[in-house]
């Protein structure tokens, strides 16, 4: 199993961008990179996710490098509800998620 | 809400005692994954079905542990003579294949154990 390696723990100011790194060197090549968060209590909810190409969505943009080791979760104008543990695990189809630690971003007012 | 339901949502129980969570998933979806869940962790994967075939069960953490999905549409989760080390969060979650290599699973709200 890839193994992925997060901060334990950052914040950001209420309206900032928030920039989330996720280091994942040992992905292979047909795994692709999802995004999940979690709120206190709650179930994890999916956010992104991507195998090459930079992608955005409603909820964040997903900045993968070019080798592929490492990407980048930006929520662009963090709000206080966007308080959460974020995890990103290399997946591909058929397996099972791979969740770390993950981050606990607080945004804070 | 993902539309994968979860019940009951909390679960207390006594050492030795049996319980059983039920998953219901998103309607569609032909694949159902469980997990668990300890503070401060993240989820860990346990076993998963396609349709009512159980494709991955090796991860079950003891032969207590067992699960079903006998018409291929919800699942339940069985944990047998419950130890206090049982309690966490179990999670279920749903996907259908979207291409190739892509799937992303959904999760439902878990239900919470606590064995006293």
């Amino acid at each position: 199993d890839a193994k992925t390696t997060q901060p334990t723990s950052m914040d950001c100011a209420e309206g900032r961008a928030a920039n989330l790194p996720c280091n994942h060197s040992t992905i292979s090549g047909n795994e692709y990179v999802y995004w999940y968060r979690q709120i206190h209590s709650q179930g994890p909810q999916y956010i992104i996710h991507g195998l090459k190409n930079n992608e955005t969505n409603e909820m964040a943009s997903l900045i993968i490098t070019e080798d592929r080791k490492s990407s980048t979760l930006i929520l662009p104008h963090a709000t206080l509800r966007d308080t959460a543990v974020y995890y990103c695990t290399p997946h591909n189809a058929g397996n099972m998620l791979t969740f770390g630690g993950g981050t606990r971003l607080m945004v804070k007012p | 809400d993902t539309g994968v339901s979860q019940d009951p949502r909390h679960k207390i129980t006594k050492r030795g005692q049996n319980v059983t969570f039920r998953c219901d998933p998103i309607s569609e979806h032909n694949r159902l994954y469980w997990y668990r869940q300890t503070l401060g962790q993240g989820p860990e994967f346990l076993t998963y079905f396609q349709n009512e075939a159980q494709l991955e069960k090796s991860r079950l953490l003891s032969d207590r542990f067992s699960a079903e999905r006998p018409k291929g549409s919800f699942s339940t989760l069985e944990i047998q003579r419950t130890e206090q080390g049982d309690s966490a969060m179990y999670l279920c979650a749903s996907s259908r294949l979207a291409g190739v290599l892509q799937e992303t699973q959904y999760f439902g709200p878990g239900t919470r154990l606590l064995v006293l």
